[in-house]
């Protein structure tokens, strides 16, 4: 298996711009969840579908962010505009059915950059 | 609501010596457990998991770690840290019922010298 896919990897932009990240998940797999890494604030849960559906979307920091998944295989995560707090690494992961026990499956991340 | 600490921002180890990295929980009940790695310009890795049963958990790698209920503790370890073993280390916690949720600590960034 390919494992969860990424892209792009690295993004740079500038303040005011749109940013699409976009993630495919691992094939099979139910559930997608999407993360933000800081120094900071370590890990964070943004958003978390099941079955191409938001369920929670409460890590989302603010109306600037907006994610979808319109099928099993996609998802893509926005933000516009975009701003340089807005810089981290960006990570999607996949379960099989997103409980709690279920093993999440990471990609390698996109290293955000807004100047 | 479940939290989790690791006390150890970083840890520096020689190649060759026993690792042991901290992870405290906060949960009322027995809640899932999870370590994970992540390797410079990489997605994070599991390590291993608990959910019940057998407190010694084996994982990937060498690494084990133990579940101590009565210190809210589940702490990694190596018994001989390679070289390759140098990368961030995360603790998570999931609670059962509550779905998906994960909540992960800090990080432990691990550094091996020769």
């Amino acid at each position: 298996d390919a494992g969860v896919i990424q892209s792009p990897r690295h993004e740079v932009t500038e303040m005011g711009q749109e940013v699409t990240l976009r993630c495919k998940p691992i094939s099979g797999h139910n559930s997608l969840f999407w993360y933000r890494q800081t120094m900071m604030r370590g890990l964070e849960l943004l958003i978390y579908f099941n079955n191409n559906v938001p369920i929670d979307d409460s890590g989302m920091p603010e109306d600037r962010f907006s994610a979808k998944m319109p099928n099993a295989s996609f998802s893509t995560l926005k933000i516009q505009p975009s701003e340089p707090r807005d810089s981290a690494v960006y990570f999607c992961a996949s379960s099989r059915a997103g409980f709690s026990t279920d093993t999440q499956y990471f990609g390698p991340g996109t290293r955000l950059t807004v100047l | 609501a479940q939290s989790v600490t690791q006390p150890d921002i970083h840890i520096t180890v020689s190649e060759g010596a026993s690792l042991e990295l901290r992870c405290n929980y906060s949960y009322g009940a027995t809640p899932y457990l999870f370590w994970y790695v992540q390797s410079p310009g990489q997605g994070l890795q599991l390590l291993l998991k608990y959910f019940s049963g057998d407190t010694l958990v084996q994982g990937i790698k060498g690494f084990e770690a133990e579940f101590k209920r009565s210190q809210s503790s589940f702490n990694l370890r190596k018994p001989s840290v390679h070289w390759s073993d140098a990368a961030e280390y995360f603790c998570a916690v999931g609670a059962p019922n509550s779905g998906y949720a994960l909540n992960f600590g800090k990080g432990t960034s691990l550094l091996v010298t020769p």
